[in-house]
């Protein structure tokens, strides 16, 4: 079946704009993670979902980032007030379901400039 | 996925040798460790796991060992094909917090010569 997919593949924006990445999981995972990716650098935990809740958002840098999952299958990263920094790799994986393999998407790819 | 990390410590090697990447880890807390491979434009994709209770686990031309004593952890791949080209990195997750979190390393950059 399909693999986790992830929309748009690339986005630019300027400074200070709003933005959402899209996450589509792998139909009938209940748990759903967002990590970031600098260049040159491992995948860094943002946040995951069991079911529609967060169930842990400690990796998430500031107030500025927010996620949601409203029917526990698609979710939506949003990014206020864009940085600079916030330039990375951003990547969506999901499991069937906790402590469960993830298997991930190929990644958004922000650029602020 | 990443493409290129500019400054990832690079192993480059022949076709048909076996490779042995190596990674050392932080928390002596961790429980569970993974190793992925990650090819250019794509995501990372599973390649083996081990629980702290082993210290070796085999797959498909793979074999990871684990020494929690020096925390390392090694990923050995016999007979490297091309199709090995790609970066590696290995992730850990303390069982405290659930396998959910996990933490990467910084990641190698295997290059297999034909």
């Amino acid at each position: 079946g399909a693999g986790v997919s992830q929309t748009p593949s690339n986005k630019v924006t300027e400074k200070g704009k709003y933005v959402e990445l899209r996450c589509d999981p792998i139909s009938g995972h209940t748990a759903l993670y967002w990590y970031r990716q600098s260049l040159g650098q491992g995948p860094e935990f943002l946040i995951y979902f069991q079911g529609t809740g967060a169930a842990d958002d400690s990796g998430l840098p500031n107030d500025r980032f927010f996620a949601v999952r409203p029917e526990g299958s698609v979710s939506t990263l949003k990014i206020q007030r864009t940085e600079r920094g916030d330039s990375a790799v951003y990547l969506c994986a999901s499991s069937l379901t906790l402590n469960n393999e993830q298997f991930f998407g190929p990644g958004t790819r922000l650029t602020v400039l | 996925g990443e493409s290129v990390g500019l400054h990832l410590p690079t192993l480059s090697v022949q076709e048909g040798d076996n490779s042995i990447i190596n990674c050392a880890y932080s928390n002596s807390a961790s429980d569970y460790f993974i190793w992925y491979k990650q090819e250019s434009g794509k995501g990372p994709q599973f390649i083996i796991d081990i629980r702290s209770n082993m210290d070796k686990r085999q797959g498909q031309r793979v074999t990871v060992l684990l020494n929690k004593t020096v925390k390392h952890l090694s990923l050995q791949i016999a007979a490297t094909q091309p199709g090995d080209s790609a970066v590696y990195f290995c992730a850990e997750a303390p069982m405290n917090t659930g396998f959910q979190k996990l933490v990467f390393g910084t990641g190698t950059r295997l290059l297999v010569s034909p």
